[in-house]
């Protein structure tokens, strides 16, 4: 039992490049979140998607691409990579029932 | 003023000693309460959901004051492997249910 996957888990790139962070959840969760996080910040929402082919920005959406065409998949895409998206990125899963999102293990993004 | 906001601490308290941290919340429609628990910028795990009653879990209890819009988390008997992050959250009513996070508060507990 997986439950919530991301890959990959690190990751460096140059600037300008497109880079997809991928994030894969067993649960059949609903709901799906893509979180950045940076020192003296905290989590920042990027995106959310409600169910698949409903997504919507977060705080932070800027520079970020995402989809959902199956439930259970949640990439995120960096269209053209910046110094300033360096960070860790964290997708997170929750039931339509309850607020309780569950993490995956992030991806350390270094874009050089 | 930040919807969520923690003392971030470092909170350096001996082993076994009893410790607490405050969360306060800013939109008073607020609806679901957690305390998260993370190690080392690894995952945040979630620690436990807080209800209005409070609740207990072992050694760790929280509470949530609506009056004064904060929720707390107790922790007894500090064990080593408690040094962590405790990031607080919070929903508020209509925003789908979309977490906003504190910033963490750093426990270290000592030999």
């Amino acid at each position: 039992d997986a439950g919530i996957t991301q890959s990959p888990r690190y990751k460096i790139t140059e600037t300008g490049r497109q880079v997809t962070l991928m994030c894969h959840q067993t649960w059949s969760h609903s709901y799906m979140f893509w979180y950045r996080q940076d020192l003296g910040h905290g989590l920042r929402l990027i995106y959310y998607s409600a169910a698949a082919d409903i997504t919507d920005k977060g705080e932070v959406p800027d520079g970020y691409v995402v989809s959902r065409s199956k439930t259970e998949n949640f990439p995120l895409t960096l269209e053209s990579a910046t110094r300033s998206q360096t960070s860790v990125y964290f997708c997170a899963s929750r039931s339509g029932a309850i607020y309780e999102q569950y993490f995956g293990p992030g991806t350390r993004l270094t874009v050089t | 003023r930040k919807e969520v906001e923690q003392d971030p601490g470092p909170f350096n308290v001996p082993e076994g000693a009893t410790v607490a941290f405050n969360c306060t919340y800013s939109n008073s429609a607020s609806q679901s309460f957690f305390w998260y628990r993370q190690d080392c910028r690894k995952e945040p795990k979630l620690l436990m959901s807080v209800y209005s009653s409070g609740n207990e879990d072992g050694r760790f209890t929280a509470q949530l004051n609506r009056a004064s819009q904060y929720i707390s988390l107790l922790i007894r008997d500090s064990k080593l492997s408690d040094s962590a992050t405790y990031l607080c959250a919070v929903t508020f009513s209509g925003n789908t249910g979309k977490l906003i996070f504190g910033q963490g508060t750093t426990l270290q507990v000592k030999p």
